[in-house]
């Protein structure tokens, strides 16, 4: 199975600044990888699939990129809403694996 | 409107069975993989099943391979999780989700999902 690490398993930030999580496959998986944002008892939506592609209505602030085998969420200026949870996700092979997730919080 | 809706979800004994549903509508469903994932109770995500449009492939984390079973009705719109002898790890919450690959050709993605249905596994 591919592994997903996702890294910081918790970040906390002020609005404004620029935010980065990163997410490490186990194995080569292409640009087969997808971010999601979850808040508090609401289901996962996406925002960036295909590694780097904004899904629609998302906020032009958040980007991903990927170099090799490493993936990262950018968000440019942080905004209140978007305390929650962001996980990496990929669908280059079953299991589709995602990582832990990282818990962001507005200082 | 495009809408998934669990239900099904209850307080179960271990050993016991349940059956999961996803109502799907505002989308073409028979067109379209989908999906079930789970989050236990202040943990991550969990990908379960995936079904294929025609159910002609089936595919399961190993945690729950000969216990739960995957189906779908593509003349009811509907998507179904049978987990059998459940045990306390299997709760969690249960999402649908449908697949989707869009015009990308790096796809799937889950979008969207469902509001999910909670699974108590618990004497």
């Amino acid at each position: 199975d591919i592994q997903m690490t996702q890294s910081p398993s918790s970040l906390s930030a002020s609005v404004g600044d620029r935010v980065t999580i990163t997410c490490r496959a186990s194995q080569s998986i292409g640009n087969y990888l997808n971010w999601y944002q979850q808040k508090p008892r609401r289901a996962p939506k996406v925002l960036i699939y295909g590694a780097s592609s904004l899904q629609g209505g998302v906020p032009s602030r958040f980007s991903g990129r990927r170099s090799g085998t490493d993936f990262t969420l950018t968000i440019s200026s942080l905004q209140p809403e978007d305390s929650a949870t962001y996980y990496c996700q990929q669908s280059y092979s079953n299991p589709y694996t995602f990582g832990q997730g990282t818990n962001l919080e507005i200082k | 409107e495009v809408q998934l809706v669990e239900s099904g979800g209850s307080l179960v004994q271990p050993g016991g069975s349940l059956r999961l549903s996803c109502a799907v509508s505002g989308f073409t469903f028979s067109d379209f993989w989908m999906a079930w994932v789970r989050q236990a109770p202040g943990k991550g995500l969990e990908w379960v099943a995936t079904i294929k449009h025609d159910e002609s492939e089936k595919y399961y984390v190993d945690s729950v391979k000969g216990r739960f079973t995957i189906s779908r009705d593509n003349a009811k719109n509907s998507l179904y999780l049978q987990l059998n002898s459940l045990r306390a790890e299997d709760t969690a919450v249960y999402y649908c989700a449908s697949l989707e690959y869009g015009t990308s050709p790096w796809g799937p993605w889950f979008d969207p999902w469902g509001q999910g249905t909670l699974v108590t596994v618990s004497s």
